[in-house]
């Protein structure tokens, strides 16, 4: 049971070009979230999902798309990457939708953006 | 809109020593309220949560938190700091509805031996 796993790790990239993160748990959650963590301002969200084929804007989604084709996966794309988005990025996965659930998180993508 | 704020970036205790880390929120309901920790290069991991009931709630690792009402607060509290404590500590609140926490943006604990 590996939880909840993020690839890469670790990424660089020039302004303007695109990439995905993926995000995979394998603990039949229905609900799964993209947060950016950034210096003194704790984490975000970006966008969740409450289940598979669905898709929502969280706190900051701009410049970001998602997609939750399968249950199990959720990527994140950046189509056009710029500076701002260097952060570390985070997906998290819940059972539940209350706010009682508790929120397995990933280890992190590191980005950064030149 | 809910909010959170930890008002120490930095913490440093000697090993041993007791701890105490603070959070205040800010919610027009019962709030539910979460800490967890980031250890270095990790991801986040759930230290211990509230939601109702006694407002003393014990956590893993030693840790337990205590809801104060009066003084919106959710202070995290450890008797005797280790080492392996060393990490960021963030709190969260979350609505009643759909559940998206709202995180605190931090603070760094450091443990000196």
């Amino acid at each position: 049971n590996a939880g909840v796993t993020q690839t890469p790790k670790f990424r660089v990239l020039k302004t303007g070009q695109s990439m995905t993160l993926l995000c995979a748990q394998d603990m039949n959650h229905e609900y799964m979230y993209w947060y950016r963590q950034d210096p003194g301002m704790g984490l975000r969200l970006i966008h969740y999902s409450v289940g598979e084929g669905t898709t929502a804007k969280g706190e900051v989604p701009d410049g970001y798309n998602v997609s939750r084709l399968k249950k199990q996966n959720f990527l994140l794309g950046l189509e056009s990457a710029a500076p701002s988005q260097t952060s570390v990025y985070f997906c998290a996965s819940s059972l539940g939708q209350g706010a009682w659930e508790t929120q397995y998180f990933g280890p992190g993508t590191r980005l950064l953006v030149l | 809109a809910q909010s959170v704020t930890q008002p120490d970036i930095h913490i440093t205790v000697s090993e041993g020593a007791s701890l105490e880390l603070r959070c205040n929120y800010s919610y027009g309901a019962t709030p539910y309220l979460f800490w967890y920790v980031q250890s270095p290069g990790q991801g986040l991991q759930l230290l211990l949560k509230y939601f109702s009931g006694d407002t003393l709630v014990q956590g893993i690792k030693g840790f337990e938190a205590e809801f104060k009402r009066s003084q919106s607060s959710f202070n995290l509290r450890k008797p005797s700091v280790h080492w392996s404590d060393a990490a960021e500590y963030f709190c969260a609140v979350g609505n009643t509805g759909f559940q998206k926490l709202v995180f605190g943006t931090g603070t760094r604990l450091l443990v000196s031996p």
